[in-house]
C-alpha cells in the first residue's frame, strides 16, 4: 500500500529544545518538501529536494534543516533557533520536481510548545 | 509575485444546495492549478489537476474549471460529508497556496 507516512502525530518540544519530524515515502517519487500550516493561512514551502543528497530552502527555512540520505526518507529537525514553532507540518512528496507534477501529502504532525 | 486567493472564506450549505468555490489567481506563466480537500486535523487530499484555460474535470459530486484568471470548484447536490477546507494551489515560477474555503453542508 503506497503512500506517505509521517511520525509523530503529535510533538511536544521544550525551549531550547531541537525536535526531528520523520517524512518515509515509498511512491519511488524523487522529489519531496516539508511545509508548514498555520491557521487561516496557505501552506508555505520549508525547505524541498529533487534528488538524494541535494536540497533547497524555501520560503520560511530559518529555524529548520533537514537531510536527504536516502531516496525515501526526509526528515526535518525543528531547531531553537525556531522562535514560533508551534504549527501543523505537513511532508509532500511528487514523481518528479516539475512544476506540473502533482503533489501528494502525509498525513502531518503537529508540534506543540512546552 | 505568484498569488492565490479563495473566496468565500468559509460556506455553509443545506445538503442538495449547489454552489460554487472560487480560487483566483495572478501567475507568471500558469504550469498547473491543483485542487486538494483537507479534514480536519490530516493532510490534504488530491482532487484535481488543471493545466489550460477551458479544461474541465469531474469526480462524484465535484467539477473543478479553470479560465486565464481564477478556477472554480463546483459542488452539486453536496451530502454532509463534503464538509472540508478545499485548497487550491498553482505552480508557476513557485507552488503557491491559497489559504482555502471552510465548506459546511448541514444535513
Amino acid at each position: 500500500d503506497g503512500g506517505i507516512t509521517q511520525s509523530p502525530k503529535y510533538l511536544f518540544r521544550k525551549e531550547g529544545q531541537n525536535v526531528t519530524l520523520s517524512c518515509e515515502q515509498n511512491l519511488n517519487h524523487d522529489a519531496m518538501y516539508w511545509y508548514r500550516q498555520d491557521p487561516g493561512q496557505g501552506l508555505r514551502l520549508i525547505y524541498y529536494s529533487q534528488i538524494v543528497n541535494d536540497f533547497q530552502k524555501g520560503d520560511i527555512a530559518e529555524g529548520y534543516s533537514v537531510s536527504r540520505e536516502k531516496k525515501e526518507s526526509f526528515p526535518l529537525t525543528v531547531t531553537s533557533a525556531q522562535k514560533n514553532p508551534t504549527a501543523f507540518y505537513l511532508c509532500a512528496s511528487s514523481p518528479r520536481d516539475g512544476a506540473q507534477e502533482t503533489q501528494y501529502f502525509g498525513p502531518g504532525t503537529r508540534l506543540l510548545v512546552l | 509575485e505568484d498569488q492565490v486567493t479563495q473566496s468565500p472564506e468559509a460556506l455553509r450549505l443545506q445538503e442538495g444546495e449547489s454552489s460554487s468555490l472560487n480560487c483566483s489567481y495572478t501567475v507568471s506563466g500558469l504550469r498547473g492549478l491543483f485542487w486538494y480537500r483537507q479534514d480536519p486535523g490530516k493532510g490534504p487530499e488530491f482532487l484535481f489537476t488543471l493545466y489550460s484555460a477551458g479544461e474541465e474535470k469531474e469526480k462524484e459530486r465535484l467539477k473543478a474549471t479553470l479560465t486565464k484568471k481564477e478556477s472554480f470548484l463546483h459542488i452539486t447536490a453536496p451530502k454532509p460529508e463534503d464538509s472540508a477546507t478545499y485548497l487550491c494551489a498553482v505552480s508557476g515560477q513557485n507552488f503557491v497556496f491559497g489559504p482555502g474555503t471552510r465548506l459546511s453542508v448541514l444535513p
